[in-house]
């Protein structure tokens, strides 16, 4: 079974509203990444937040990190219709090989104008 | 532009065709990775070439080939494939550390279909 699945599969807010996408995984982890992905394009890191920290901001994007829930979320506030894409956390299991990172399914955002 | 490119963007094959995949970084990274996307369902990792060393999942089958013949290049080599392995096939790259974080890089990817 996969490491991060993202929760919801599918979002559709209002320009302007905030957007909250959560990520559980299973295992013990070094760290959580979040990438972006426009149809049909490769992926773009966001942000990575560590196993020892809780919050961390990125322009207008938010992600928490709660280890004892196994989970993150990813807060994009003020969404503009340039944010309209898929979202993933990627998460690499603590003493694996850094070399091996596991994407969630993602959640399709889509921001109508 | 991420710093990785690959080549073609499109390519339609049929079965019993042989094709190769392209990927090239220009980041200095010393990991390249092939991912394939398929439609509703998580990236799977296909091959990662690692501080030199190859690593495979299990599971792809063995019409796909890969090969790096030094850190800024990656190939996949394809022949006899069938109808499933349409997808979107991802190169990505990092600058591995041990016991470090792993930011992938990722190029724009090929969008294959097999006929």
């Amino acid at each position: 079974s996969q490491q991060g699945e993202e929760d919801p599969q599918a979002l559709s807010i209002q320009e302007g509203e905030n957007a909250t996408m959560n990520c559980s995984y299973k295992t013990s982890i070094n760290n959580l990444q979040w990438y972006r992905q426009n149809s049909g394009r490769g992926l773009v890191h966001l942000i990575l937040i560590r196993s020892n920290e809780r919050e961390k901001h990125s322009g207008r994007l938010r992600v928490t990190l709660d280890t004892s829930k196994k989970s993150s979320s990813l807060l994009i506030t003020a969404s503009r219709a340039a944010d309209t894409a898929s979202y993933f956390c990627a998460t690499d299991e603590e003493y694996s090989s850094a070399s091996k990172i596991i994407f969630g399914s993602g959640t399709r955002l889509s921001i109508r104008p | 532009e991420t710093g990785v490119t690959q080549t073609p963007r499109h390519l339609v094959m049929g079965m019993t065709n042989k094709k190769s995949l392209k990927c090239e970084q220009h980041l200095g990274h010393n990991a390249m990775y092939w991912y394939k996307q398929s439609a509703k369902k998580p990236l799977e990792l296909m091959f990662v070439y690692s501080l030199e060393e190859r690593v495979e999942n299990n599971s792809v089958p063995s019409r796909f080939s890969p090969e790096c013949p030094n850190s800024s290049h990656l190939f996949l080599h394809l022949h006899t494939l069938q109808p499933e392995d349409s997808a979107l096939y991802l190169c990505a790259s990092s600058q591995e550390q041990r016991g470090g974080y792993n930011e992938q890089f990722f190029g724009p990817g090929t969008r294959l279909t097999v006929l």
